[in-house]
């Protein structure tokens, strides 16, 4: 069945460091996929997304491309600040489903 | 202004006493799911519903029922709360023609069973 891996987490950055969360999957076909972001105390919202290879999402300085030769979908900004703290997840969705498959989130800190 | 609510948002219980956390959508939405957010776990599907009086259990149903007599309310139902189910609740919902894949997801509901 379809899954999602990413990298665990916390992960700790000071203000203005470059992030990259790696997030691979596995599915059949060609499936499309979404990077959620969880701020504290909130539910989940849609941060990207990518529908077909190649293709790159962007979002608030967040990029994310969708590399189907490598199975990933790695999560990128080029400065954080404190206010990117969060949980993010990597998600999938394969062709003619409703039902998204999940990663089990990466949480970032970003100190001052 | 589009959203997904769930009700309550905090709520501490004793072991055995029911209770249902309500989600309503007011996008007109055909598919709704609730999810349990735990540490290191992620997010576990526990039912889901494609439509009016049409539900499905998802990854660990186990303790928990649902209903969807409307099209806009998904409530969740705990009949006999154990302490295994405490966790943070999430209800979201999408359109189940958009095959874009984008849930909207409510505040969360975080429930302690004692």
């Amino acid at each position: 069945g379809d899954s999602v891996t990413q990298m665990e987490g916390p992960v700790t950055l000071s203000e203005e460091a470059f992030l990259t969360i790696n997030c691979t999957y596995t599915a059949t076909g060609y499936p499309s996929l979404f990077w959620y972001v969880q701020y504290p105390g909130e539910g989940l919202q849609l941060l990207l997304k990518a529908t077909k290879a190649d293709d790159k999402g962007s979002n608030k300085g967040f990029e994310a491309t969708y590399r189907k030769e490598t199975t990933s979908f790695h999560l990128e900004k080029g400065s954080v600040q404190v206010s990117d703290s969060a949980v993010y997840f990597c998600a999938l969705k394969g062709g003619g489903s409703y039902i998204p498959t999940f990663g089990r989130g990466t949480s970032l800190i970003v100190h001052p | 202004e589009a959203q997904v609510t769930q009700n309550p948002r905090y709520l501490i219980t004793v072991t055995g006493k029911k209770l249902t956390v309500t989600c309503s959508q007011n996008m007109n939405h055909e598919y709704m799911s609730w999810y349990r957010q735990d540490p290191g776990l992620g997010l576990r599907q526990i039912y889901y519903s494609m439509n009016v009086e049409v539900t499905d259990k998802g990854d660990v149903p186990e303790g928990y029922k649902v209903s969807r007599k409307e099209k806009r309310n998904f409530p969740l139902i705990l009949e006999s709360p154990s302490p295994n189910q405490t966790s943070l609740y999430f209800c979201a919902s999408t359109e189940k023609g958009q095959y874009t894949g984008e849930l909207f997801f409510g505040e969360g509901s975080r429930l302690t069973v004692l």
